[in-house]
């Protein structure tokens, strides 16, 4: 399968506990975002990589969470200390270059995070 | 104000209707707009993009943009059940994409 592949499918953490959701972009992409997706709402977006670059952070909340896309290795999203309003959807996606008419997104399937 | 907006509630048509989406957006310099379909539980899919004014036709799916009043919508025609899904605008930003909040379809048989 040459899609973008993100796992885990489902993650149950307890409250305090961290989760580390990880997203393969698929062949070819070497841009990578990712996005929060509460129930009955919209994409939110949180972060865009590059190899080794964070690009654009601008959705992230300012504590608690990190992302990386090293060189070597599926992109990693942790969420340290997780809370019930936490648990969401959340989606990677990658691109060929900026997302753009010769270059939209493609998406995994998706992490469904469910803290108890 | 949101750079992307889908300001219309729950749409239910019934099969063989057009279904008609929209939505506005905020920055004139926007060149090109998505389309994703999200059928529930699922990941969003591309179905469209489109980036000239006017009208693009694929399909059953007709993408219209108008720049001047900053408004894109899609249209699907002889609307089937298995459209029923949310579809979500987006718009790219500084190399990432912007979505709305997007709109549930439900086309009843």
């Amino acid at each position: 399968n040459a899609g973008v592949m993100q796992n885990p499918r489902h993650l149950v953490r307890r409250r305090g506990q961290e989760a580390r959701l990880r997203c393969s972009p698929m062949k070819g992409h070497s841009h990578v975002y990712w996005y929060r997706q509460l129930p009955e709402e919209g994409l939110k977006f949180m972060v865009y990589l590059q190899k080794e670059n964070i690009i654009d952070e601008s959705g992230m909340p300012k504590e608690r969470f990190s992302a990386e896309f090293p060189k070597e290795g599926p992109s990693i999203l942790r969420i340290q200390q997780v809370v019930r309003g936490d648990s969401a959807a959340y989606f990677c996606a990658s691109s060929r270059e900026g997302t753009g008419i010769n270059s939209p997104l493609h998406f995994g399937n998706g992490t469904r995070l469910t803290v108890t | 104000q949101k750079e992307v907006e889908q300001n219309s509630g729950p749409l239910s048509v019934p099969e063989g209707a057009i279904a008609s989406l929209n939505c506005t957006y905020s920055d004139r310099g926007s060149q090109s707009f998505f389309w994703y379909r999200q059928y529930s539980g699922k990941s969003p899919e591309l179905i469209m993009f489109i980036y000239s004014n006017g009208d693009k036709e694929d399909g059953r799916f007709t993408a219209q943009l108008n720049k001047a009043s900053q408004y894109v919508s899609l249209l699907i025609r002889d609307s089937q059940p298995s459209d029923s899904a949310t579809y979500l605008c987006a718009g790219p930003n500084a190399g990432k994409s912007t979505f709305g909040d997007g709109t549930t379809l439900t086309v009843k048989p």
